[in-house]
C-alpha cells in the first residue's frame, strides 16, 4: 500500500516563496502528482513527476527524489488566489493513485 | 462533454435508502475513477474502469457499494441501504489514457451525499 505524509497547514506572505513537502512510502511507483484544491471546488491537476529532478511550470515547480521517497511543490511570487489545499498523490499500481490528506496554504497580505 | 459532469450535485437521503450517483466523463476518456472525499481530507480511492471493465474495486468500503460503466462512458456508483457514515463528497474523475498518465485526472464537481 501507500503512505503519504504532508504538513497539515502552512502560512506564507503574498509575493514570497513557499515549499510544500511530501514524503511517501509505496509498494510500486508510477509517478507523483500535485493537485490544487480551492475550498468547495474539485481538485485540479498541477504537476507530474516520474523521474528524479525538478519540473518547472510557470510560478510552480515540483521536485522528486525517488530514492528518498520525497517530493516538494515550490510556489513562487505567491498571490492571494494561491490560498488553497495542495494535494500530493502517488501512482502506485498500474492506475491507482493515492492522495495525501493535503496541505492547506493560507497566503496573507 | 467539455468537463466531467456529475449528478446530482446534492443528495439527501434517509438511512436505509439506496442511492445512485452518476458520472459522465469527458468524451473519449478511457479511464474513469470514483473517489470519496471527507471534509479536510484528500480523495480516497474507491474504484476505477478502463472502458467498461472494472479494473480495481479494492477501495469500495463494503458490499453495499457497487459501480458500473456498461458502455464505457457514463458510470453509476450505487450505495445500497445507506448509513450515516456514507455521508461524504463523492467525486468522479476521468483520464484520456489507460495508464497513469502525465496529465493527471480531471475531476468532476462531485455529489455531496448526506444520509439522515
Amino acid at each position: 500500500g501507500q503512505n503519504i505524509d504532508q504538513p497539515t497547514e502552512m502560512t506564507a506572505t503574498e509575493g514570497a516563496i513557499v515549499q510544500i513537502n511530501c514524503t511517501y512510502q509505496t509498494s510500486g511507483f508510477n509517478g507523483l502528482f500535485w493537485y490544487q484544491q480551492h475550498a468547495g471546488e474539485a481538485p485540479t491537476f498541477l504537476s507530474y513527476n516520474v523521474l528524479d529532478g525538478l519540473e518547472e511550470k510557470g510560478r510552480f515547480s515540483s521536485f522528486l527524489s525517488r530514492s528518498k521517497g520525497y517530493s516538494y511543490l515550490l510556489l513562487k511570487e505567491l498571490q492571494m488566489k494561491d490560498s488553497a489545499s495542495y494535494l500530493c498523490a502517488v501512482g502506485g499500481g498500474y492506475q491507482k493513485v493515492t492522495f495525501g490528506t493535503g496541505t492547506k496554504l493560507q497566503v496573507i497580505p | 462533454g467539455a468537463g466531467v459532469s456529475q449528478s446530482p450535485r446534492y443528495k439527501v437521503t434517509k438511512r436505509g435508502q439506496d442511492v445512485a450517483l452518476r458520472c459522465d466523463p469527458i468524451s473519449g476518456h478511457v479511464s474513469l475513477y470514483w473517489y470519496r472525499q471527507a471534509l479536510g481530507q484528500g480523495p480516497e480511492f474507491l474504484t476505477y474502469f478502463n472502458y467498461e471493465a472494472q479494473q480495481d474495486k479494492s477501495g469500495l468500503p463494503n458490499d453495499r457499494f457497487s459501480a458500473e460503466r456498461p458502455e464505457g462512458s457514463i458510470s453509476t456508483l450505487t450505495i445500497q441501504r445507506t448509513e450515516q457514515r456514507d455521508s461524504a463528497m463523492y467525486r468522479c474523475a476521468s483520464s484520456p489514457t489507460a495508464g497513469v498518465g502525465d496529465g493527471g485526472y480531471t475531476f468532476g464537481s462531485g455529489t455531496r451525499l448526506t444520509v439522515v
